[in-house]
């Protein structure tokens, strides 16, 4: 089975504009989760979907969004980039939405923004 | 609120010796799961090993073992026979039901030749 993939890999943008990323789940699964990663602040919970619907939401502003398709893809879109948005932004995928199941991560989308 | 600590910023160890890694981690609920992630170089974040609370019995995966004192809240990872591939950021994580994963601040790895 393929692993989870995001694309773009590595991103460069500017103050002010916006950025969509994308996350391809392991086929069959349905809860997708993204996670941003920065040196200061270490790993923090965007937010996460299951079935096309969030289920859950982290301390983030409203800048920072999300949805998953019907085919489990999902897509997170940050607006207004401020220079502090720079950071590895990972993806993980499970199976089910319950506590048996151990998320899985993509190779992370690199954003730089100048 | 989930907490998860890794007091150790850096370790390192020789190539073939035996390293331990430590997390402690706070949680209201009986029901949770444990695990360690490593990330290498490349920044793949990739499973090492996973501890559900229920259990007594420390999990074991080919060369790493956990040592899960769960009265203590503690969740150490053992590293037997460290190879130089097993260079990496090593992250403590807790999830408790269907909730997020809640990490540790991460401990880099470094094996000496």
């Amino acid at each position: 089975k393929a692993g989870v993939t995001q694309t773009p890999r590595y991103l460069i943008k500017t103050r002010g504009q916006q950025v969509t990323l994308s996350c391809s789940p392991i086929s069959g699964h349905r809860s997708v989760s993204w996670y941003q990663q920065t040196p200061g602040q270490g790993l923090q919970f965007l937010f996460e979907y299951f079935s096309e619907t969030q289920r859950n939401k982290g301390n983030f502003p409203g800048r920072f969004s999300g949805r998953q398709f019907s085919n489990s893809r999902s897509e997170m879109n940050v607006s207004t980039l401020e220079l502090g948005d720079s950071a590895l932004y990972l993806c993980a995928s499970s199976l089910e939405r319950d506590s048996t199941d151990t998320q899985y991560f993509g190779p992370g989308t690199r954003l730089t923004v100048l | 609120a989930q907490t998860v600590t890794q007091s150790q910023p850096e370790m390192s160890v020789q190539e073939a010796e035996t390293v331990t890694l430590s997390c402690t981690y706070d949680t209201s609920e009986s029901d949770y799961y444990l695990f360690w992630y490593k990330q290498p170089p490349s920044r793949q974040m990739i499973l090492v090993i996973r501890q559900e609370a229920y259990k007594q019995q420390n999990a074991t995966e080919n060369r790493f073992s956990v040592n899960f004192q769960k009265a203590a809240k503690s969740f150490s990872l053992k590293i037997s026979d460290s190879q130089l591939g097993d260079a990496a950021m090593y992250f403590c994580a807790s999830r408790q039901g269907a909730q997020k994963l809640v990490f540790g601040q991460g401990t880099r790895l470094t094996i000496n030749p």
